[in-house]
């Protein structure tokens, strides 16, 4: 099947700095691209969704200036979060799909990035 | 509103058949999806279901009534690699997926 790659999958940080999540598509071009955090024993919960070359589109509740998302490339997407606080510790995940958002094709998700604020 | 309804946690013996249910709400259905997550790593695919009926593949299948707004996996043969969540995901009409929070499936030698 299609490989995502998602790099780093831990990182530990000062509180205050900012920390980029880089999700990457290894053999296939992947026009949609999307961000979930996930905290322990809870459900994924979508933040937003980019498409190759627009803004990204994000959920209700998601700081967007906070949560900086480039899909610059068919190959590529970055989560940047800004001025990171102990609460924005949490699983961060990646998935992508080869179609536009409104396909139904599968969803291939990245490793995760495990996020620590210190 | 939308909501998926799917067991807390399951445990079941190695060797033997179990069968996870989910019922599900959506604004509009573009099909459903079953992942595996174990504890600590990402969701990965084990099927889609669009049509009605049941979709076999290997030990795992996957059944679908749209009518009744519900799917199972079956898990047969059970190994205890087996043990993770399995999370029950439907797409609305918008084609985002709705997740629940999974169920924990717990495999006892």
């Amino acid at each position: 099947g299609a490989v995502v790659s998602q790099h780093p999958s831990w990182v530990i940080c000062k509180s205050g700095t900012s920390v980029k999540i880089e999700c990457r598509s290894l053999d296939f071009q992947a026009t949609t691209m999307f961000w979930y955090r996930q905290f322990p024993k809870q459900s994924l919960m979508l933040m937003a969704t980019s498409n190759e070359g627009s803004k990204a589109t994000y959920e209700q509740g998601v700081e967007k200036d906070k949560f900086l998302i480039n899909h610059a490339s068919l190959t590529l997407s970055t989560l940047t979060v800004t001025s990171a606080h102990p609460e924005d510790s949490s699983f961060y995940i990646c998935s992508a799909r080869e179609g536009l958002a409104g396909d139904t094709g599968e969803l291939f998700f990245g490793e995760g990035s495990r996020l620590t604020v210190l | 509103g939308q909501n998926i309804d799917q067991p807390t946690e399951m445990t079941a013996t190695e060797g033997a058949i179990v069968q996870i249910n989910c019922t599900y709400q959506t604004s509009g259905f573009n099909g459903l999806f079953w992942y595996q997550q174990h504890a600590g790593e990402a969701p990965t695919f084990l099927s889609y279901n669009v049509l009605d009926g049941l979709e076999e593949k290997g030990r795992f299948s996957s059944f679908l009534s749209r009518s009744k707004g519900y799917s199972y996996l079956l898990l047969k043969e059970l190994q205890m690699k087996d043990s993770a969540s399995y999370l029950c995901a439907p797409m609305d009409s918008n084609y985002q997926l709705i997740w629940g929070a999974g169920t924990k499936l717990i495999i006892k030698p």
